[in-house]
């Protein structure tokens, strides 16, 4: 089946810092991938999403490629902000009609 | 205007009651759907529904029920709560089966003591 697997947070980094978070993925056939973000006491929003290999996603400065020979969807930011301060969700779509999610990864970025 | 909205936000309860959790979603999407986030943040998938039509129903125990009136609504219905059950809940919406783009609302802390 499909899975989603992330690095462990929490991460943590000085305002300013370079950020990335892995993720890599396991599915059958040609997911989408997606990258949502959680802020404290929200729901989640999506980030970026990439349909098909060697798409970037982009938004808010935030970039992930669709690496489809590493099975990898990195999300990656030059200079965060202490308001991207929030936990990271990679997910995929693939061939059942649901979003599969990692575990999560919290981001804590201080002054 | 809220896109998906819940209610109520905070639910406690204690074990062995029956309460339910409300959603709507204005964004004239087909499909809805209900997660449960644990404390760990780890999220699961347990209902869709598709033009009020039930097409994901994961391995839930079956005193969840959920229940759609129509598309812009799915409400969830819980029997016997247990301490487990404790967890936040959110309903989601998409254009469509199998999107991925999905729009979740701010989510049900249910407390069972």
């Amino acid at each position: 089946g499909n899975s989603v697997t992330q690095m462990e947070g929490p991460v943590t980094l000085s305002e300013e810092a370079f950020l990335t978070i892995n993720c890599t993925y396991t599915a059958t056939g040609y997911p989408s991938l997606f990258w949502y973000v959680q802020y404290p006491g929200e729901g989640l929003q999506l980030l970026l999403k990439a349909t098909k290999a060697d798409d970037k996603g982009s938004n808010k400065g935030f970039e992930a490629t669709y690496r489809k020979e590493t099975t990898s969807f990195h999300l990656e930011k030059g200079s965060v902000q202490v308001s991207d301060s929030a936990v990271y969700f990679c997910a995929l779509t693939g061939t059942a009609s649901k979003l599969t999610f990692g575990t999560g990864t919290r981001l804590q970025v201080t002054l | 205007d809220t896109a998906v909205s819940q209610t109520p936000k905070y639910l406690v309860t204690q074990m062995g009651n029956d309460k339910s959790i409300k959603c709507e979603q204005n964004l004239g999407h087909d499909t809805m759907y209900w997660y449960k986030q644990d404390s760990k943040k780890f999220l699961k998938i347990m209902f869709s529904y598709n033009n009020k039509e039930l097409i994901i129903n994961e391995t839930v125990p079956n005193r969840f029920s959920p229940k759609s009136p129509d598309k812009a609504h799915l409400n969830l219905h819980i029997n016997s709560l247990e301490l487990g059950d404790s967890a936040v809940y959110f309903c989601a919406s998409s254009p469509g089966t199998g999107s991925g783009e999905q729009y979740f609302g701010p989510g049900t802390r249910l407390t069972v003591t």
